[in-house]
């Protein structure tokens, strides 16, 4: 079975801009949770959504977002860009919304110039 | 707040060595999760072990295992016959038995394997 991907896998964008970033879970998970890893630290995370709702967000501005799917697929917004959102974003899944490991996809690096 | 702490920032060990990874963490919690992830130059991040606070026996995966000891609030990993490709980023994890699924990591230790 494919594990976790995410797309696009490199991001350049400039400072004041927005960028969407995209997640598809294993098969039959239902849960979708996001990470920022800024280089040589762990990560962070962001936001986890089960059932297309919304169940847990980081410490991070309203100026990120995001939203899961009928499909249980996920996007993470991210507008008015700063210089220190440059990270590797990192999407995990899990089957439900519980104790379940959660897996990782490879992760989309950001680099925001 | 949860907090976990890996006081090893590197860590460099001869193919076919034992090598052990601290780990340290602060909860209030009673029931929690701790994982252990790989995070080797492609990034993926790759999951090596889970141990559920509950349970007293040590978790073990093959060439893995781990000493958990609950009141001393310790987490470490032993990585057994070590071998070139568990060369990578190592990081030490906590999250709650109950709320959102939120994984709370540590600054990682860097391990590197020598032929």
């Amino acid at each position: 079975d494919a594990g976790v991907t995410q797309s696009p896998t490199h991001l350049i964008k400039t400072r004041g801009q927005q960028v969407t970033l995209r997640c598809s879970p294993i098969s039959g998970h239902k849960s979708v949770s996001w990470y920022q890893q800024v280089l040589g630290q762990g990560p962070q995370f962001i936001f986890q959504y089960y059932e297309k709702e919304e169940r847990g967000r980081g410490n991070f501005p309203d100026r990120f977002s995001a939203r899961q799917f009928p499909n249980y697929s996920s996007e993470l917004n991210v507008n008015a860009l700063l210089l220190g959102d440059s990270a590797l974003y990192l999407c995990a899944s899990s089957f439900r919304d519980s104790t379940d490991t959660q897996y990782f996809g490879p992760g989309t690096r950001l680099t925001v110039l | 707040a949860q907090t976990v702490t890996q006081s090893q920032p590197e860590m460099s060990v001869q193919e076919a060595e034992t090598v052990t990874l601290s780990c340290t963490y602060d909860t209030s919690e009673s029931n929690y999760y701790l994982f252990w992830y790989k995070q080797p130059p492609s990034r993926q991040m790759i999951l090596v072990i889970r141990q559920e606070a509950y349970k007293q026996q040590n978790a073990t995966e093959n060439r893995f295992s781990v000493n958990f000891q609950k009141a001393a609030k310790s987490f470490s990993l032993k990585i057994s016959d070590s071998q070139l490709g568990d060369t990578a980023m190592y990081f030490c994890a906590f999250m709650k038995h109950e709320g959102a699924q939120k994984l709370v990591f540590g600054q990682g230790t860097r391990l590197t394997i020598n032929p």
